[in-house]
């Protein structure tokens, strides 16, 4: 059974930065595109970004409203996935989920982790 | 970027009876290799968003047999046989077929 379990949130102030980590189980890491998505409070589902696998040589894919300021890694000999975000800004505060992607759907998703980002 | 367009917003249910929703996309959904990638998930109060359907009309696993999945192109919709207590929350539809993935506002499900 696969299980991902996000880390890492908290607060911060504005400008500031935050790593969230994901645990993954249940599969080998480099096998898989591994997706973040976030949810403000009270809002809808937002796709966030994009780790590919070991095959497609982990190149990353962002959404545009966190390009260049987001950056998504991995350690697969500890399965983890990461998500390292720079100069925040309040309108990301929310809760962050580790999924992942498999043939266009997203299958497994985490708990999450929240984050909140205020002045 | 594709929209997903999703109606109702909110759906008052008696239990026992059937739900409907529905879900537009901007564009064909149609990927190049054949599949349409439409999925429609389920988050309960409190809860991460989980799979219930993928290329549109594909149960997950574990997922009950009352909910279906249908449509075509733009069109699609998820249908819930009879609810049940345990459906109350909020159902998604997510396209997959091109980056960014994206949502549909998501309809609240409740019991009237």
């Amino acid at each position: 059974e696969v299980q991902l379990v996000e880390s890492g949130g908290g607060l911060v102030q504005p400008g500031g930065s935050l790593r969230l980590s994901c645990a993954a189980s249940g599969l080998t890491l480099s096998d898989h595109y591994m997706d973040w998505v976030r949810q403000a409070p009270g809002k809808g589902l937002e796709w966030v970004g994009r780790s590919r696998n070991k095959a497609n040589s982990y190149t990353t894919q962002y959404a545009a409203s966190v390009k260049s300021r987001f950056t998504i890694s991995r350690d697969d000999s500890k399965n983890l996935l990461y998500l390292q975000m720079n100069s925040l800004k309040i309108e990301d505060t929310a809760v962050y989920y580790c999924t992942r992607a498999v043939a266009g759907m997203l299958d497994s998703w985490g708990q999450g982790t929240l984050v909140t980002v205020f002045s | 970027d594709i929209v997903m367009t999703q109606t109702p917003l909110s759906s008052p249910v008696t239990l026992g009876q059937p739900a409907s929703i529905s879900c537009r996309s901007s564009q064909s959904l149609v990927h190049s290799d054949g599949n349409t990638y439409l999925s429609w998930l389920q988050q309960r109060p409190g809860q991460p968003p989980r799979l219930l359907i993928y290329k549109i009309s594909n149960r997950f696993s574990g997922v009950p047999d009352r909910f279906s999945g249908s449509g075509a192109g733009t069109d699609f919709t998820l249908k819930i046989s009879r609810v049940e207590a345990e459906d109350v929350g909020v159902y998604y539809c997510m396209e997959g077929t091109q980056l960014p993935y994206t949502f549909g506002q998501g309809t609240k499900l409740e019991i009237k």
